[in-house]
C-alpha cells in the first residue's frame, strides 16, 4: 500500500538552529508530495508542494524541501527556525487521483 | 469566499448516540474527503468522494457513513458513537487539478 513515513516524532530546537524533518514515501509511479503545517488549535495549511520539475521546492515562511527520487525522500528544511515555527508538520503524498495519504506528523518545539 | 466550512467545532456525545458532522465548500470542487486526527497517528482517511453521488471508503471507514447529494456538501454520519471515535475530524476539498487540498477548521468530538 502507498504510505508516507516521517522519521521524527518530536524535535526540539533552539531559535536560529537549522531544521530538517525527514519524509519518505513508498509510491512507485509519479508522485505528488506536500508538506503541511498545523499551528496549535488550527487547521492544516499548505507549506509547499512538489509535482514535477525542479526537485528543490521553496514554500512559504522560508521553508524548502528537496525531492530525491533515488532515496524516495522529500525532507523539509529551514536554515534558521523561529519560536513562531512551533507547530506540527505533516508530510503527505498522492499518486494520480488517489486520496492524500499523510505521515504521522512531527511536532516541532522551538525554544528561546 | 468561505472555503471549507465545518460545523460544529466542538461536540460531546454519549456512547450510542448518532450525529452528523457537516462540511460545505464553496469552491465548486468535485473531490472531498474526511480525515480523523489522533495523537501520534497523523491524519487517517475515513471516506472520500470524487463527485456528487460517488463515495468510497478510506483507511478507517468503520462506524461512519457519508453521502454526496450535492457538489457543495459532504456530511459525515456517526451511526452509534463509541469512545474510540473521540478525535478531531477534518474535512478537505481539492481543486480539479489536485494541486492542493483545502481543509476546514476541524470538529473536536468527544464520546463519553
Amino acid at each position: 500500500a502507498q504510505s508516507v513515513s516521517q522519521h521524527n516524532h518530536h524535535v526540539i530546537l533552539s531559535e536560529a538552529a537549522s531544521l530538517e524533518l525527514g519524509c519518505n514515501y513508498s509510491y512507485g509511479g509519479t508522485v505528488n508530495l506536500f508538506w503541511y503545517v498545523q499551528y496549535p488549535g488550527q487547521h492544516l495549511q499548505l507549506l509547499l508542494k512538489y509535482f514535477s520539475g525542479d526537485p528543490l521546492v521553496k514554500g512559504i515562511k522560508g521553508f524548502e524541501a528537496e525531492f530525491i527520487k533515488s532515496k524516495f525522500s522529500f525532507n523539509l528544511r529551514k536554515p534558521s527556525v523561529q519560536w513562531s515555527d512551533t507547530a506540527e508538520y505533516f508530510c503527505a503524498g498522492r499518486e494520480g487521483n488517489t486520496p492524500l495519504v499523510f505521515g504521522k506528523g512531527t511536532r516541532l518545539s522551538v525554544i528561546a | 469566499n468561505a472555503g471549507v466550512t465545518q460545523t460544529p467545532k466542538f461536540q460531546v456525545l454519549k456512547t450510542g448516540q448518532s450525529m452528523t458532522l457537516q462540511c460545505a465548500q464553496d469552491m465548486n470542487h468535485e473531490y472531498m474527503s474526511w480525515y480523523r486526527q489522533d495523537p501520534g497517528m497523523g491524519l487517517r482517511l475515513i471516506h472520500y468522494s470524487v463527485g456528487a453521488g460517488i463515495t468510497d471508503q478510506g483507511e478507517v471507514p468503520n462506524g461512519y457513513n457519508v453521502s454526496r447529494s450535492t457538489t457543495e456538501d459532504f456530511p459525515l454520519r456517526l451511526l452509534s458513537a463509541a469512545p474510540s471515535q473521540t478525535s478531531v475530524y477534518f474535512c478537505a476539498s481539492q481543486d480539479p487539478s489536485f494541486t492542493e487540498a483545502f481543509f476546514g477548521q476541524g470538529t473536536r468530538l468527544t464520546v463519553v
